[in-house]
């Protein structure tokens, strides 16, 4: 077990940039989810995977927001046109499977700045 | 829909005093509840879980939750502090066809010496 990995750990951006995150989760975990932490709140739910398939978008995830899950492996999620909004520590989490009661094994996060 | 309320956004103990974070959750129906732990630098670890029997969960490090309907809550305990328990903590839901967990907005535990 080598936890789940996020890359990168920081990143700072211009307002209207691109950017991609990638998340590498437990690699027998079929389940991996994506949350955005903010200053003083808990984790926000954003989308999750079922293997490849995205099987539920939060309505925060805006037009601007795309994750990709190929081959039920590792994920990535794009920021298309960032906003100062973004900014925002942005989670990793898979599970194995099974009731949605089960654990989740959290990355450490990618934390982006919007200039 | 399913919420938790988390009571007191800091809370400060002395080293080798009790331990009280307090969660209280909104769920139509019966709920699993979660205690997560962020320490500086690190991804949330859970704690401990209640998904149904016992109301009273032992986790790690010596933390432990009780369950209660009546009052739909599920405030985390520790008997003595100890200063490697300041961290972050967040209480979560999960209940009905959700299939993602709902987290409170966290209590920032700090230990003094």
């Amino acid at each position: 077990d080598t936890g789940v990995s996020q890359d990168p750990r920081h990143k700072i951006t211009k307002r209207g940039q691109n950017v991609t995150f990638r998340c590498d989760p437990i690699s027998e975990h079929n389940r991996l989810y994506w949350y955005r932490q903010t200053l003083g709140q808990g984790p926000e739910f954003l989308t999750y995977f079922q293997n490849e398939a995205q099987l539920e978008k939060s309505r925060l995830l805006s037009d601007r927001f795309s994750a990709e899950r190929p081959k039920g492996s590792f994920s990535t999620l794009e920021i298309q046109r960032t906003e100062q909004g973004d900014s925002a520590m942005y989670l990793c989490a898979s599970s194995l499977g099974g009731q949605f009661n089960e654990k989740l094994f959290f990355g450490s996060g990618t934390q982006l700045s919007v200039l | 829909a399913q919420s938790v309320t988390q009571l007191g956004s800091h809370v400060s103990v002395s080293e080798g005093a009790l331990v009280l974070l307090r969660c209280n959750y909104s769920s139509s129906v019966p709920p699993y509840l979660f205690w997560y732990v962020q320490y500086p630098n690190q991804g949330l670890q859970l704690l401990l879980k209640y998904t149904t029997g016992a109301t009273l969960v032992k986790g790690i490090n010596g933390f432990e939750a009780e369950f209660k309907k009546s009052e739909t809550s599920f405030h985390l305990t520790k008997p003595s502090a100890h200063m490697s328990d300041a961290a972050e903590y967040f209480c979560a839901v999960i209940s009905g066809s959700a299939r993602q967990l709902t987290f409170g907005s966290g209590t920032q535990l700090t230990v003094l010496p």
